[in-house]
């Protein structure tokens, strides 16, 4: 199944920049979740959306939905060498009368020092 | 502290040797999923269960066995393992459901031969 997809694949930037991805679904949400993954570790969730919020910060993270045009995106402030990581949306879809949390494919977001 | 673990975190074996990855969380979530995370592919859910007794397949059950006879505790079987269950497999919690947050292990890096 394939709901979320982040945009862009991948983003590389200078220490101190601010670091933007961008995710796009398909159907109808109740919520919409963003998590970080380092290189082979847990995924740690970051922020959870609901659909009728439209911004949602959380220290340097700040967070927008616009269910209009099913999108969101997830904005790193000021970004710091340790924000060096993939960064993924989630959405949950109803597939066969259960509701399933699918992924999105990641952006991987490198931070140059 | 709160968390996800999983056991082993690194484990090669041989085709057909059947294997058991221990999945234990200590917050007294009710749902429980296993995911497999491979190149290109991302994250696809294996299999999940809502509470003690319950349990359901994702998008990529075949191959894989799980059992929740406890709250806190959700291993994954593989009763054969193949070459293509070679993965990056991740236990998740969270309380009450893929709505919410996912709490996840550091992950098992599986290799078959």
């Amino acid at each position: 199944s394939q709901q979320g997809e982040e945009d862009p694949q991948a983003l590389s930037i200078q220490e101190g920049e601010n670091a933007t991805m961008n995710c796009s679904y398909k159907t109808s949400i109740n919520n919409l979740q963003w998590y970080r993954q380092n290189s082979g570790r847990g995924l740690v969730h970051l922020i959870l959306i609901r659909s009728n919020e439209r911004e949602k910060h959380s220290g340097r993270l700040r967070v927008t939905l616009d269910t209009s045009k099913k999108s969101s995106s997830l904005l790193i402030t000021a970004s710091r060498a340790a924000d060096t990581a993939s960064y993924f949306c989630a959405t949950v879809l109803l597939i066969q009368g259960a509701q399933k949390l699918v992924f999105g494919q990641g952006t991987r977001l490198t931070i140059n020092p | 502290e709160a968390q996800v673990t999983q056991n082993p975190r690194y484990l090669i074996t041989v085709t057909g040797k059947k294997l058991t990855v221990t999945c234990s969380q200590n917050m007294n979530h009710e749902y429980m999923s296993w995911y497999r995370q491979d190149p290109g592919l991302g994250l696809r859910q294996i299999y999940y269960s809502m509470n003690v007794e319950v349990t359901d397949k994702g998008d990529v059950p075949e191959g894989y066995k799980v059992s929740r006879k406890e709250k806190r505790n959700f291993p994954l079987i593989l009763e054969s393992p193949s070459p293509n269950q070679t993965s990056l497999y991740f236990c998740a919690s969270s309380l009450g459901g893929p709505q919410r947050a996912q709490y996840f292990g550091p992950g098992t890096r599986l290799t078959v031969l």
